[in-house]
């Protein structure tokens, strides 16, 4: 079964760090382009992060909200997709998703979601 | 990019037309999706590319439009289609997604 699994989430005060994790299964990670996109609470979803894959040398794109502060990486050994998240802001509260893209211009698969909460 | 999604709410009957407008602040070379999202889920792939749908989803939903109007359109309304719809671009970045529509019961 193709599955994306999310880890890491949780409560952090502003300006803490946190560090997101997402397991791929059932599909050959290393030729897709991954994704986090968000979901502030009550809100509509936000794109956060690309990374491509190493045909397109994983070069990375981010939000401008995130720029700076979100680091994405991946390792296509152990199938994982990660974000690093730095100086985070009570705004950065949200259910963060990883995702796949389809190579057809489309997000496919979506993980189940993780909730980080920034708040003192 | 901006898009707009109109109306921000609807409210159907089972077995109705539903028509959800999804508008470009400029040209987006087709490269627009529709996604379905149910409260405390992931959203999931409807349509891509403006017109395709996606392997699994009822042939009831479909897309269409070109340039920066683009529209989703669900024919006889099924219970389990009662959810919030949200289009979203992918011609560079960033990528943007629409406010949402919210489909309830009337």
């Amino acid at each position: 079964e193709v599955q994306l699994m999310e880890s890491g989430g949780g409560l952090v005060q502003p300006g803490g760090s946190l560090r997101l994790s997402c397991a791929a299964s059932g599909f050959t990670f290393s030729d897709h382009f991954m994704d986090w996109v968000r979901q502030a609470p009550g809100k509509g979803l936000e794109w956060v992060a690309r990374i491509r894959n190493k045909a397109s040398r994983y070069s990375i794109e981010y939000a401008a909200s995130v720029k700076g502060r979100f680091t994405i990486s991946r390792d296509d050994s152990k199938k994982s997709l990660d974000l690093q998240m730095n100086s985070l802001k009570t705004e950065d509260t949200a259910v963060y998703y990883c995702v796949r893209d389809s190579r057809d211009y489309a997000f496919d698969i979506w993980g189940q979601g993780t909730v980080v909460t920034v708040s003192s | 990019i901006q898009l707009t999604q109109s109306p921000s709410s609807l409210s159907a009957s089972v077995g109705d037309r539903v028509t959800i407008t999804c508008r470009a602040s400029q040209g987006i070379n087709g490269h627009l999706t529709w996604y379905q999202q149910k409260p405390g889920k992931a959203p999931k792939l409807l349509i891509y590319e403006a017109s395709t749908l996606q392997s699994g989803v009822p042939s009831r939903f479909s897309g269409s439009g070109s340039g920066t109007d683009f529209t989703l359109t669900i024919t006889s309304l099924q219970p389990e289609d009662f959810a919030t719809y949200y289009c979203q671009h992918l011609n560079g970045f960033p990528f943007t997604f629409g406010p949402g529509t919210t489909v309830d019961i009337k």
